[in-house]
């Protein structure tokens, strides 16, 4: 079965810290790799992604590294806001379908 | 406003009861998706439609029966459900179901009692 294992399971950071989340993936066919962030109440929207053909993506405060000969790939948020408390999934996508991580839910201290 | 709505948010329901989810997008997208979210639990993709047409079924019991009468709505029936079927319901659209963004709606909430 495709899988994308995903840690921590939570993580708390203060503000202004960097929050990382890491991925790891077995099937070498996944072709798009997509962050989605989740707050209470409200359905998952994307944050950020990156196809495997680059190593980095970043998009202000968050930044996306993927090392495809390991098969992983992680978020990195930069000065980690309370409003970025949140749950993140990262997710692959192959053959048109997307399979998710198990989420971690991100706590920022104030 | 994420462009695709849902109803109703939250829906209690006896496991004899026959009630449906009802999906809608605005954003002019060909496939449609259903997704299961439970706690602690990876996102579960449910069924997906690509021009109206069920492109997957991910072995989904039967007590789950989607519809798509056309590109803008989905839904989502169901019969006879268990109590381990409460979740969040989401669905979700993207242009076409190959390498797109899917935009999710909020959710369902359903509560089988």
């Amino acid at each position: 079965q495709q899988q994308v294992k995903q840690s921590p399971q939570s993580l708390i950071v203060q503000k202004g810290g960097i929050s990382i989340i890491n991925c790891a993936y077995e099937n070498t066919a996944f072709d798009y790799f997509p962050w989605y962030q989740q707050f209470p109440g409200k359905g998952p929207a994307l944050l950020i992604a990156i196809r495997p053909d680059v190593s980095e993506k970043k998009e202000g405060r968050f930044t996306i590294s993927f090392n495809k000969s390991a098969k992983q790939f992680s978020l990195h948020i930069m000065d980690s806001q309370p409003g970025d408390s949140a749950t993140y999934f990262c997710a692959a996508l192959v053959r048109r379908q997307l399979t998710f991580g198990s989420g971690t839910q991100l706590t920022v201290l104030p | 406003e994420t462009g695709v709505t849902q109803t109703p948010r939250h829906l209690v329901m006896g496991m004899t009861n026959k009630k449906s989810l009802k999906c809608e997008q605005h954003l002019g997208h060909n496939a449609m998706y259903w997704y299961k979210q439970s706690a602690k639990k990876p996102l579960e993709l449910m069924f997906v439609y690509n021009f109206k047409e069920q492109t997957e079924n991910n072995s989904v019991p039967s007590r789950f029966s989607p519809e798509c009468p056309n590109s803008s709505h989905l839904f989502l029936h169901l019969h006879t459900l268990q109590p381990e079927d409460s979740a969040l319901y989401l669905c979700a659209s993207s242009r076409d179901s190959g390498r797109n963004t899917i935009y999710f709606g909020e959710g369902s909430w359903l509560t089988v009692v």
